[in-house]
C-alpha cells in the first residue's frame, strides 16, 4: 500500500503571506496525486487534480507541483477563505490513500 | 446541479449492522465510479471503498475488508455501504464521493455529499 506523508501538520500565516504544503508518497505515483480543502464541518472539495492541474473554479492563488514521490501545495497571497486543512490524496493504485491533513491557521 | 445525499447513519450498538445510502442526482450515475471516505472525529480523512461504473471493480480498504460491502443500483441511482460488526474505532462521518476520471487520465473524487454519523456506542 502507499503512504501518503504531508509537512508540515499545522501551519500558522497571516492574509497575504505565501505558504507551502509538502506531500510525500512511499513509492512513485508519477501525477496520479490530488489535493482537497476542507472546512469545520464541511465536505471536503477538490482543488487540484493530476499533481497541478485546477480545478474549474478554484482561485489561481493555488497551485500544484511535483510528479513521482515529492509534492507541493502552494497558496500565494493567501485570503480568510483559505484557513482551512489540506489533504493530498494519491489515485495511482488502491487503497487511495490520504495524507494526514495540514491545518492552515490564521496568525 | 450535482448532488449526493448521504442516509443511514445512527447510533448502532458494537457488532452490530448498518447500511449506508448515497442518493445522486444531476449526472449520469451509471457513468461514474463512486467511492466511500470516512472522517473519525477530529481526525482526518480515510478512504473506505470504491466501486467501479458496472460493479466490475471493487476495492476496500485493508483494516475494513471482510466486513464491508460496497454495491450500488444504477436504475435506482443510489451507491450503498452495508457494515458489519461495527466496533467503535468505526464512528465517524461517512462520505460517498463521485469518482471523475480527469483530463490528464488521473483520477480525482470531485463532489462529495454531506455526510452521515455513524456512531457505535453501548
Amino acid at each position: 500500500d502507499i503512504q501518503m506523508t504531508q509537512s508540515p501538520s499545522s501551519l500558522s500565516a497571516s492574509v497575504g503571506d505565501s505558504v507551502t504544503i509538502s506531500c510525500r508518497a512511499s513509492q512513485s505515483i508519477s501525477t496520479f496525486l490530488n489535493w482537497y480543502q476542507q472546512k469545520p464541518g464541511k465536505a471536503p472539495k477538490l482543488l487540484i487534480y493530476a499533481a497541478s492541474s485546477f480545478r474549474r473554479g478554484v482561485p489561481s492563488r493555488f497551485s500544484g507541483s511535483g510528479s513521482g514521490t515529492d509534492f507541493t501545495l502552494t497558496i500565494s497571497s493567501l485570503q480568510p477563505e483559505d484557513f482551512a486543512t489540506y489533504y493530498c490524496q494519491q489515485s495511482y493504485s488502491a487503497p487511495y490513500s490520504f495524507g494526514q491533513g495540514t491545518n492552515l491557521e490564521i496568525k | 446541479e450535482v448532488q449526493l445525499v448521504e442516509s443511514g447513519g445512527g447510533l448502532i450498538k458494537p457488532g452490530g449492522s448498518l447500511r449506508l445510502s448515497c442518493a445522486v442526482s444531476g449526472f449520469t450515475f451509471s457513468n461514474f465510479g463512486m467511492t466511500w471516505v470516512r472522517q473519525a472525529p477530529g481526525k482526518g480523512l480515510e478512504w473506505v471503498s470504491s466501486i467501479s461504473t458496472g460493479s466490475s471493480y471493487i476495492y476496500y480498504a485493508d483494516s475494513l475488508k471482510g466486513r464491508l460491502t460496497i454495491s450500488r443500483d444504477n436504475a435506482k441511482n443510489l451507491l450503498y455501504l452495508q457494515m458489519n460488526s461495527l466496533r467503535a474505532e468505526d464512528t465517524a462521518v461517512y462520505y460517498c464521493a463521485r469518482d471523475q476520471i480527469t483530463v490528464a487520465g488521473t483520477k480525482a473524487f470531485d463532489f462529495w455529499g454531506q455526510g452521515t454519523m455513524v456512531t457505535v456506542s453501548s
